[in-house]
Formats: structure tokens, sequence, C-alpha cells
């Protein structure tokens, strides 16, 4: 059973400090997402990558946060230096460019004090 | 306003019940929408998808689209308590960014 899986679940972290966190794809998947929950805001895009490029990252705060791919298989997002703002669970999830279904993984529970 | 609307509830019906959900929208250029389901602490996944305007079924889901009105609803029949979730509506008009509902988080009581 094919999932994308993502680490940490859960962080608590100071303000200021770096945060990264990382998404494994579903093996043989050419698109990642990276997506932000919160009550206030609900699903928001942050980043999108198509075969390791990244073409959409228009929804990141640009001088706090990056996102990469590496590789294939792994796809970060790191958020440097952290405000309790960023509170929020932070989703990734892949899928086939052309093909709708979107997997989402468990999500990153971040929470900045 | 957001580009999608859509009432947070909570909704809470008895079992057997038919739950109705629905969105409004206010970007024309949307043509693929689509319903999430999320359950408490996971993430979102695919439970329906149309194109354009017109009704789709799967099992006990029905989903409709009225593009004239900018509305879109999701029907849920026989209810069951598994169906307890927060359901979330997301359209998208280009070929990969969604915009989602803020969800409605419904409870099926046994």
């Amino acid at each position: 059973d094919a999932r994308v899986t993502q680490t940490p679940r859960h962080k608590v972290t100071e303000m200021g400090q770096e945060v990264t966190m990382r998404c494994q794809p579903i093996l043989g998947h050419n698109t990642v997402f990276w997506y932000r929950q919160t009550m206030m805001q609900g699903l928001e895009l942050l980043a999108y990558f198509r075969n390791r490029a990244p073409l959409d990252d228009s929804g990141m705060p640009k001088d706090r946060f990056s996102a990469e791919m590496p590789d294939a298989t792994l796809a970060t997002l790191k958020i440097q230096p952290s405000e309790p703002r960023d509170s929020a669970v932070y989703f990734c999830a892949s899928g086939y460019t052309g093909v709708e279904t979107q997997y989402f993984g468990p999500g990153t529970r971040l929470l900045v004090l | 306003q957001k580009e999608v609307e859509q009432d947070p509830g909570p909704l809470s019906v008895p079992e057997g019940a038919i739950v109705s959900l629905n969105c409004t929208y206010s970007n024309s250029a949307f043509q693929y929408f689509m319903w999430y389901r999320q359950y408490s602490r996971k993430g979102p996944e695919l439970l329906m998808y149309t194109y354009s305007s017109g009704n789709k079924e799967d099992g006990r889901f029905t989903a409709q689209v009225d593009k004239s009105s900018k509305y879109i609803s999701l029907f849920i029949r026989d209810s069951q308590p598994s169906d307890s979730a927060t359901y979330l509506c997301a359209m998208r008009s280009g070929d990969y960014k969604l915009s989602f509902g803020a969800g409605t988080t419904v409870t099926v009581r046994a």
C-alpha cells in the first residue's frame, strides 16, 4: 500500500529556530505539493514541483521559507527563522501530471512558541 | 471575499440521513471540481471529481456542479458513522493549483 510519508509528525520549537520537514512521495509520482492548513486560512498551496523542478512557490513567504527536492524520493520544506504564526499542519502530496488525484501524507503538526 | 466559500458547519445528522454539502465560488474559470474527505488528524483524500457542469454518482455519493450558478454540491445517502469527517470542496482552472473551501465538519450519530 503505497503512501506519502512525512517526518516529523509533530514538532514543537521556539521562535527563531530552524524547522525542516521532510516528505517521501509515492515511488514513481512526478508531482509534489506542499500545503499548509490552519483554522483561519484553511488549506493553502505553498509550493509545487514537477519532475523535481520548482514550478510554483508563490504561496510561500520568500524571506523565511524554502522548498527543495534533492532527489525524486525526498522533498523538504524549511523555515528559517520560524515564527509563532507558522504554527499549522503542513501537508505534502504527490501525484502524476495529468491525473487528478493528489495523495496526501499524514502531515507535520508544527507549533512555534 | 474568498474564491471558494464553504459553510464550516458543524453538521450533525442521524445515521441513515442524507448529508447535503455545498460550496459557492466566484472564479468563472474553474472547470474541475473535487470533494476531499479528511478524517481527524489525517491528510485529505480525494472522494469525487467532476469536470464542468452535471452530476456524478459513486455508490452513496453524488456530486453536482452548476456552473451557471457557481455552485457545487455533495450528497451522501444512507449516511454511516464512518462518514463522520471534514469534507472539503476544491476546484481549479489550470493544471495543478487547487483552491479549497474551508471544509464542513460532519458528524453522523449512530
